[in-house]
């Protein structure tokens, strides 16, 4: 069956980096685009972007370059988001989610999140 | 950019009765390309509906969507106890793919 799995919950201080992983299996890493969304406490969902699991190429939501990176690791079935000068603002469980590439960009399965919490 | 404005915010019902959820958008969505998610506290989303009407996978058919445009809906025809979640639609017309702020669905 097709899974997501993320990384465990991360406490960081403000101007450090994390890096969260989300590791699929059940279905072929490459057919399906790996995407990005932030939900910050009590609040709805943002599309961050996306990166082609067949080239590894990103693409960035406004509001979401320079210290936000989309990484692969295909050998592994593995995407990564890393987010760095992290800031209080950026405390919000962020989520992986497929997309199918032949098909609306809508997204079929997630990931169970990830808790990113920045604080002194 | 096209925001997606759900109502109402909060929707109390019982168990057994009819749901009808809104969802309007601030401009046209092509080709319905709109999809509907239910979520559970400390859960990632559900993939309910997409293509404004078409159920996913697995999604029993009290479920169903409607609408084209910039108004859709989502509506459950008899609500079941498993059923009272908080529901959000999305864009895939045009990028950026946006998100409604939600319909919490609540039993009164």
């Amino acid at each position: 069956q097709v899974q997501l799995v993320q990384s465990g919950s991360e406490l960081k201080k403000p101007g450090a980096s994390v890096k969260v992983s989300c590791k699929a299996s059940g279905y072929s890493f490459t057919t399906y685009a790996m995407n990005w969304v932030r939900q910050a406490p009590g609040q709805g969902l943002e599309w961050m972007g996306w990166i082609n699991t067949n080239t590894g190429n990103p693409t960035y939501a406004q509001g979401f370059t320079g210290r936000f990176v989309f990484s692969l690791d295909t050998s592994v079935s593995t995407a990564y988001l890393q987010i760095s000068s992290l800031k209080a603002e950026d405390t919000a469980v962020y989520y992986c989610a497929r997309v199918p590439y032949s098909g609306g960009w809508y997204f079929d399965y997630w990931g169970q999140g990830t808790l990113v919490t920045v604080s002194s | 950019e096209i925001v997606l404005t759900q109502s109402p915010g909060t929707l109390s019902l019982s168990p057994g009765e009819r749901a009808t959820l809104s969802c309007r958008a601030s401009q046209s969505v092509s080709s319905s390309y709109l999809a509907w998610y239910q979520q559970k506290p400390g859960q990632a989303p559900r993939l309910l509906i997409y293509g404004a009407s078409s159920r996913a996978t697995g999604i029993p058919d009290r479920f169903s969507g409607s609408g084209s445009g910039t108004d859709f809906t989502l509506t459950i025809s008899r609500l079941e106890p498993e059923d009272f979640a908080v529901y959000c639609c999305q864009q895939y017309g045009s990028s950026p793919y946006t998100f409604g702020q939600g319909t919490k669905l609540e039993i009164k």
